[in-house]
């Protein structure tokens, strides 16, 4: 079985300052971990993920994450938040069961204040 | 060509219509899938096709037909829908194959509203 859990279902920061999104999973297999964005009235785009190999995986737009296996964590951050980071995010697992289908967390509203 | 297309942009039907969904990829992907999607909220399986067979099915309403012609072509077919079935459809394609670390690509989705 796998599952993800998203904290806070929004996070609101001023342009200029960190972004911290956080995503715990739980599987019962080492997991495949991603990052999804999805704009307003848009489907849902690729940020980054984690197979295997390095921890620290760096994606599209400035974004990175960091697998923690001792913490079940898998959280997205960027140092600079822009105004156009203004979306959607959401965190998937897969491959608890051989299954390619990914579980999908209940996602973050990032809100970004000029 | 890393696109998945979707038609039409906007969908809006009576209860009593019949209106088909469609989606195409030429990445050579051999999963497609289908999701519902309600504001804030995540994407929900509906049917997954593997190597143009319907893999799964997740209890959808019979009123939900999906079909996929090819290996590049996925339609869903709608019919008799109810108001509580307005909201985004999403089609997505990935690589199949077991381990689960394929990503998959996801089309701009269909804004279904039914009066």
């Amino acid at each position: 079985a796998q599952s993800v859990t998203q904290l806070g279902s929004h996070v609101s920061v001023s342009e200029g300052a960190l972004v911290l999104l956080r995503c715990n999973y739980s599987s019962s297999v080492p997991p495949y971990l991603f990052w999804y964005v999805q704009y307003p009235n848009q489907g849902l785009q690729l940020l980054l993920k984690y197979t295997t190999g390095a921890t620290l995986v760096k994606g599209i737009n400035g974004f990175e994450a960091e697998f923690k296996k001792s913490e079940t964590s898998f959280h997205l951050t960027k140092p600079s938040a822009h105004m156009s980071d203004a979306a959607e995010y959401f965190c998937a697992v897969s491959g608890s069961g051989g299954s390619y289908i990914p579980t999908f967390g209940r996602g973050t509203s990032l809100i970004v204040h000029p | 060509d890393t696109e998945v297309t979707q038609t039409p942009k906007h969908l809006v039907m009576g209860m009593t219509n019949k209106k088909s969904l469609k989606c195409e990829q030429h990445m050579g992907h051999r999963a497609m899938y289908w999701y519902k999607q309600k504001a804030k909220k995540p994407p929900e399986l509906m049917f997954v096709y593997s190597y143009e067979k319907l893999s799964i099915n997740e209890s959808v309403p019979s009123r939900f037909s999906p079909e996929c012609p090819n290996s590049s072509l996925l339609n869903l077919h709608l019919h008799a829908l109810q108001p509580e079935d307005s909201a985004l459809y999403l089609c997505a394609s990935s690589q199949e194959g077991t381990g689960g670390f394929y990503e998959q690509y996801f089309g701009p989705g269909t804004r279904l509203t039914v009066t």
